[in-house]
């Protein structure tokens, strides 16, 4: 049972270069999110999918997109990187997307865009 | 609107003192109030969570934390700090629907020996 997983664990990338962060989960949650974490500001949500089938934007959603692929899978895309998305990028999830759900959290992606 | 504000950015104990850590809430509606840990470069781990039952919520690793809804406070405690308590920690605060949380702005803890 390996909880939340995300590929890569690091990246590099220039200004205008696009990539995926992949994050899946095995604990049957209905509801997933990315957030990004930058110093001095906590966690910040950029989307959420609850349940599949479903998106919708967080706080910050400006310059990404996400796929729900499927139950287990929910990817980020930055499709033209820039200096300002340098971040520490996690997904979790929860099993419903109600106030009392706990959030399991992975072990986050270190993207540096030069 | 929801937010939460820790009081403190940074707090330093001696290994074996009380640990407490600072964080008031505010809410439109009746939330639920999360405590997670991050040690360095690692994902976040929940400590605790208020979801409106116990007021005096214990968590793991001898943690509690509890709820006064007079003050909007959440405070988390530990009697006795240990060195591998050293970490940033997070107060998070949910309502309504769609389980969006609101993160504080975290408070590294540092213990001494």
């Amino acid at each position: 049972n390996a909880g939340v997983t995300q590929t890569p664990k690091f990246q590099v990338l220039k200004t205008g270069q696009s990539m995926t962060l992949q994050c899946a989960q095995d604990m049957n949650h209905n509801s997933m999110y990315w957030y990004r974490q930058d110093p001095g500001m906590g966690l910040r949500l950029i989307y959420y999918s609850a349940s599949e089938g479903t998106t919708d934007k967080g706080e910050v959603p400006n310059g990404y997109n996400v796929s729900r692929l499927n139950k287990r899978e929910f990817s980020l895309r930055l499709e033209s990187a820039a200096p300002s998305q340098t971040s520490v990028y996690f997904c979790a999830s929860s099993l419903l997307a109600t106030s009392t759900d706990t959030q399991y959290f992975g072990p986050g992606t270190r993207l540096t865009v030069l | 609107a929801q937010s939460v504000t820790q009081l403190d950015s940074h707090v330093s104990v001696s290994e074996g003192t009380p640990v407490l850590l600072r964080c008031n809430y505010s809410s439109s509606y009746s939330p639920s109030l999360f405590w997670y840990v991050q040690h360095p470069n690692k994902g976040l781990q929940l400590l605790l969570k208020y979801t409106s039952a116990a007021t005096l919520v214990k968590g793991i690793n001898g943690f509690e934390a509890e709820f006064k809804k007079s003050e909007t406070s959440f405070h988390l405690t530990k009697p006795s700090a240990h060195m591998s308590d050293a970490a940033e920690y997070f107060c998070v605060v949910s309502e309504g629907g769609g389980n969006k949380l609101t993160f504080g702005t975290g408070t590294q803890l540092k213990v001494e020996l």
